[in-house]
């Protein structure tokens, strides 16, 4: 079964820039994560998808960052303009359903804005 | 403001000895705790996890004790492998809640052959 699929893997970019992220999560997995890792830092939370719903959405920093879920399945998120501070690892994981389940992580994108 | 801490950034180890990480939190909510694993240019993969309802966990090689009284859950790893060098992130979550993870920064544990 394939994993939790992230392009690119890299990305550089000038600030200022715009900047998209692509997520395709394990087959049947309804609920969608996208996680904002620094440098020596754990995962953090930007925004968690139940179906094609955006449930939570409050660590996402919204003059900058979108995001969205149609259908419910693959999900782009979006930062614009990029600024330096945005420089970092973008996770995207899924799981089953909401509660209990294990979230599986894709690679990540390592994003560096110059 | 942490959640979750895990207080060593790195632990090396023998090759055969046993390895652990600890990981305290502070939130009382939390009753569901994960460990992940982490090797270079990978996503965290989940390793092992623990119910509040239970103080340990076991899985081959790997073993989780939680002790709720002390906010603390450490992860035991017996016997340590090469293969096994990675970072380990601790994560909890509050089921009653929903389920996002909150994690810790993570601990490199490098195991020497």
């Amino acid at each position: 079964e394939a994993g939790v699929v992230q392009s690119p893997r890299y990305k550089i970019i000038e600030k200022k820039q715009p900047v998209a992220f692509w997520c395709n999560p394990i087959s049947g997995h309804n609920t969608l994560y996208w996680y904002l890792q620094n440098l020596g830092q754990g995962p953090e939370l930007l925004i968690r998808y139940e179906n094609e719903e955006a449930v939570d959405d409050s660590q996402l920093p919204k003059d900058r960052f979108s995001a969205e879920r149609l259908k419910g399945v693959d999900s782009t998120l979006k930062i614009q303009p990029a600024e330096l501070g945005d420089s970092a690892v973008y996770l995207c994981a899924s799981s089953l359903r909401r509660v209990t389940d294990t979230q599986y992580f894709g690679p990540g994108t390592r994003l560096t804005v110059l | 403001d942490q959640q979750v801490k895990q207080n060593s950034p790195s632990l090396s180890v023998q090759e055969g000895r046993i390895s652990i990480l600890n990981c305290d939190y502070t939130n009382s909510m939390f009753d569901y705790f994960l460990w992940y694993k982490k090797y270079p240019a990978e996503g965290p993969t989940f390793l092992i996890s623990i119910s509040s309802i239970k103080d340990k966990n076991e899985d081959g090689r790997f073993t989780v004790f939680l002790n709720k009284s002390a906010k603390h859950l450490s992860l035991h790893i017996v016997p340590s492998q090469p293969g096994d060098s990675a970072v380990y992130f601790c994560a909890a979550s509050a089921k009653t809640g929903a389920n996002n993870l909150f994690f810790g920064t993570g601990t490199r544990l490098t195991v020497i052959p």
